[in-house]
């Protein structure tokens, strides 16, 4: 099945620097990427849908500024939370669609990624 | 607006069934979906629905009425490492993916 790899899985860092995440597709091309933060005990929240070779569509409140994504190729996209702050910290997760065996667009996400911003 | 209500927790014992509600009110309908996320976990796929009926998968089946809004998922035998949480999720006319917020199941020995 389709398998979508993201990393780093956890990462530290000081209030003001940057954090880069990056998701890719391991066995398929995805053009389209999405994505996700979740905070504790929350369901999913869409922030962006990254389109491969053009600009990210960034939900309603989501600061394009503060999460830059770039979508360089079929299977890399990237997530850069520029000058985090504590309020930032949260699980924040990648994900892809590629048709699943029944034939419908199936969400693959890749395994996350849990930022703590000190 | 749109939105997708299921209960936010549930206990049920080992080796018992349980089923887990979901219903919505979305614009459009194209699909419904059923996640598992474990703590600390990503979400990983389970079922998917678009025409009405009952979807079977091993221990786990999801049903679906379009005219009722509802859809439920069966979970039979309850192992401890279904513990996790369940997420309900509708694709709507524009192709956009909405979100339940999930519920959390409990499985007790």
């Amino acid at each position: 099945g389709a398998v979508v790899s993201q990393h780093p899985s956890w990462v530290i860092c000081k209030s003001g620097t940057s954090v880069k995440i990056e998701c890719r597709s391991l066995d398929f091309q995805a053009t389209t990427m999405f994505w996700y933060r979740q905070f504790p005990k929350q369901s999913l929240m869409l922030m962006a849908t990254s389109n491969e070779g053009s600009k990210a569509t960034y939900e309603q409140g989501v600061e394009k500024d503060k999460f830059l994504i770039n979508h360089a190729s079929l299977t890399l996209s990237t997530l850069t939370v520029t000058s985090a702050h504590p309020e930032d910290s949260s699980f924040y997760i990648c994900s892809a669609t590629d048709r699943g065996p029944s034939g419908a667009n199936v969400l693959t996400f890749g395994a996350g990624s849990r930022l703590t911003v000190l | 607006g749109q939105n997708i209500d299921q209960p936010t927790e549930m206990t049920a014992t080992e080796g018992a069934i349980v089923q887990i509600n979901c219903t919505y009110q979305t614009s459009g309908f194209n699909g419904l979906f059923w996640y598992q996320q474990h703590a600390g976990e990503a979400p990983t796929f389970l079922s998917y629905n678009v025409l009405d009926g009952l979807e079977e998968k091993g221990r786990f089946s999801s049903f679906l009425s379009r005219s009722k809004g509802y859809s439920y998922l069966l979970l039979k035998e309850l192992q401890m490492k279904d513990s996790a949480s369940y997420l309900c999720a509708v694709r709507d006319s524009n192709y956009q993916l909405i979100w339940g917020a999930g519920t959390k199941l409990i499985i007790k020995p």
